[in-house]
C-alpha cells in the first residue's frame, strides 16, 4: 500500500470548517483513500473513503485531486466532539487487504 | 447491537504471566482483526482472521497467538507476557474481506510489569 503524509496537528474553531490534508503521491490506480478518526481512548471510527471522485456523507466530505496524489477531508462545521486523531490510509479495495495506520493528524477544535 | 465488545477493559500482568484477551462481534461479520497501539503511535496489526477457521499473521505477531473460536469470537493470547507488550489492544471486524468499513471495539489497556 502507498504511504501517506499528514501534518501532526491542526487547530480549528468550533463551527468553522476543518480541512485536513493528506499526501499520497505514490498511490496506485487501484488504491482507495480511507479516513478514520480516533477520539481519545476510544477505538478508531470509519469516516469516509473514495477512489477518484469527491465523496460526501453525513460526517464529512472527501476531496481528491485530479492526479490523486493528495486529498482533503472536510468537516463542514466542526464541533468540540470532533477533536480526535484523524488517519488517512491508502489501501487496495477488492481482494483481501488490511489497514495500515500512521500517526495521523491531531485535530483540536476549540470554543 | 452491541457491535464489537472486548474483555477485560484493563489488565495488569507480571512478566511471564499469561492471559487471553476476548473479542466478540454481533454483526455477523466474517473478518476479524487484532491491533495494538503504543503511546503516540498508530495501530499495528497483530493477527487477523479473514473468515471462520482461518488466521494469518499481521505486522507484529511475535509473542502472540490467536483463536477464531467461531464466527463471533476472536481471542488473542499472550503466553508469556513481556513489558514490551504493554499497550492498548483493539479488536475490529468487517463484513467481508473487501468491505470498506472496519468496526472497532473499545480496547483493552494492558500493563506488563
Amino acid at each position: 500500500d502507498a504511504k501517506t503524509t499528514q501534518p501532526p496537528s491542526m487547530d480549528c474553531a468550533e463551527g468553522r470548517a476543518a480541512n485536513l490534508p493528506c499526501n499520497h503521491s505514490t498511490i496506485s490506480g487501484n488504491e482507495y483513500v480511507y479516513w478514520y478518526r480516533q477520539i481519545h481512548s476510544q477505538g478508531p471510527q470509519y469516516i469516509i473513503h473514495g477512489l477518484k471522485n469527491n465523496e460526501t456523507n453525513e460526517m464529512a466530505s472527501l476531496i481528491i485531486t485530479e492526479d490523486r496524489k493528495s486529498s482533503t477531508l472536510i468537516l463542514p462545521h466542526a464541533t468540540l466532539r470532533d477533536t480526535a486523531v484523524y488517519y488517512c490510509i491508502v489501501r487496495v479495495a477488492g481482494g483481501y487487504s488490511t489497514l495500515t495506520f500512521g500517526k495521523g493528524t491531531m485535530l483540536l477544535v476549540s470554543p | 447491537n452491541a457491535g464489537v465488545t472486548q474483555t477485560p477493559k484493563f489488565q495488569v500482568l507480571k512478566t511471564g504471566q499469561s492471559m487471553t484477551l476476548q473479542c466478540a462481534q454481533d454483526m455477523n461479520h466474517n473478518s476479524m482483526y487484532w491491533y495494538r497501539q503504543d503511546p503516540g503511535m498508530g495501530l499495528r496489526l497483530i493477527y487477523y482472521s479473514a473468515s471462520e477457521g482461518t488466521t494469518d499473521k499481521g505486522e507484529v505477531p511475535n509473542g502472540y497467538n490467536v483463536s477464531r473460536l467461531n464466527k463471533r469470537e476472536f481471542s488473542l493470547r499472550l503466553e508469556s507476557a513481556a513489558p514490551s507488550q504493554t499497550s492498548v489492544y483493539f479488536c475490529a471486524s468487517t463484513l467481508g474481506a473487501a468491505n470498506n468499513e472496519q468496526f472497532f471495539g473499545p480496547g483493552t489497556r494492558l500493563t506488563v510489569l
